[in-house]
C-alpha cells in the first residue's frame, strides 16, 4: 500500500527564512503528489501538485517542490517564508487509479516575525 | 473555483446518539466524494469514499454500520454518525474531485464532532 512520511512535525522559523519540508512516499510507479496547506481555521487548499513533466513544480504563494525519483521524494521549499506562511502542510499522494489521497502525518510551521 | 461546504461546522451531541453531517458541491456535480477523519494534531485519515446512486466504498478498519454515507444525488454526501460514543469525536472533513478532472480534489470546511 502506499504511504507517506513527512519528516518533520514541527518547524518554527523566523520571517525570511528559507523552507524546506521533507516528504517521501513509497511506491514505484507512476505518482500524483500534492502538497496541502491548512490555515488556523480554515479548509485545506492545494499548494502544488506534480503529474508529470517538470519535476521543478511551481505552486501558489510562492511556494515550489521538486519531485526526485529516485529518492522517492518530494519536498516542499520556498525561499523566504513570511508570518503569513504559519500553518500545517500535508504531503499526500494519490493511491492509484482510486482517486484517494493518501495523506502524510503533516508538518505545523509556526513563523515568527 | 469549486467550492465545497459541509454543516454543521461544529456539533455537540450525547452519548448513544446519531448526528447526521452534509457535504455539498456549491458549484459543480461530484459523482464521488471522500469522507476524511482528522485527530487533533494528526493527519487526515480517508474513511470512506461516496458514491453516487450506489453504496460506499470503506477503508479498512472503518465500521460500515457506525458510519452511514448516503450519496443521494451528485452535489451532496452525508455522513451519519451512529450511536455515537466520546471516541467519535473528531473532526470530518469531506472533498470532491474538482470539474476539471479527477485529480484536483476540493475540500470542505470541516465538521467538528464532540460527543459527551
Amino acid at each position: 500500500a502506499q504511504s507517506v512520511s513527512q519528516h518533520n512535525h514541527h518547524v518554527i522559523l523566523s520571517e525570511a527564512a528559507s523552507l524546506e519540508l521533507g516528504c517521501n512516499y513509497s511506491y514505484g510507479g507512476t505518482v500524483n503528489l500534492f502538497w496541502y496547506v491548512q490555515y488556523p481555521g480554515q479548509h485545506l487548499q492545494l499548494l502544488l501538485k506534480y503529474f508529470s513533466g517538470d519535476p521543478l513544480v511551481k505552486g501558489i504563494k510562492g511556494f515550489e517542490a521538486e519531485f526526485i525519483k529516485s529518492k522517492f521524494s518530494f519536498n516542499l521549499r520556498k525561499p523566504s517564508v513570511q508570518w503569513s506562511d504559519t500553518a500545517e502542510y500535508f504531503c499526500a499522494v494519490l493511491s492509484g487509479g482510486y482517486n484517494k489521497l493518501i495523506f502524510g502525518a503533516g508538518t505545523r510551521l509556526a513563523v515568527h516575525p | 473555483g469549486a467550492v465545497v461546504s459541509q454543516h454543521p461546522s461544529w456539533v455537540i451531541c450525547k452519548s448513544g446518539t446519531s448526528v447526521k453531517i452534509e457535504c455539498r458541491s456549491l458549484d459543480f456535480q461530484a459523482t464521488t466524494m471522500f469522507w476524511y477523519r482528522q485527530f487533533p494534531k494528526q493527519s487526515l485519515m480517508l474513511m470512506a469514499t461516496s458514491n453516487e446512486g450506489s453504496k460506499a466504498t470503506y477503508e479498512q478498519g472503518v465500521e460500515k454500520d457506525k458510519f452511514l454515507i448516503n450519496h443521494a444525488s451528485l452535489t451532496l454526501s452525508t455522513l451519519t454518525v451512529t450511536s455515537a460514543h466520546p471516541e467519535d469525536s473528531s473532526f470530518y472533513i469531506c472533498s470532491a474531485p474538482g470539474p476539471r478532472g479527477q485529480y484536483e480534489q476540493y475540500f470542505g470546511p470541516g465538521t467538528r464532532l464532540t460527543v459527551t
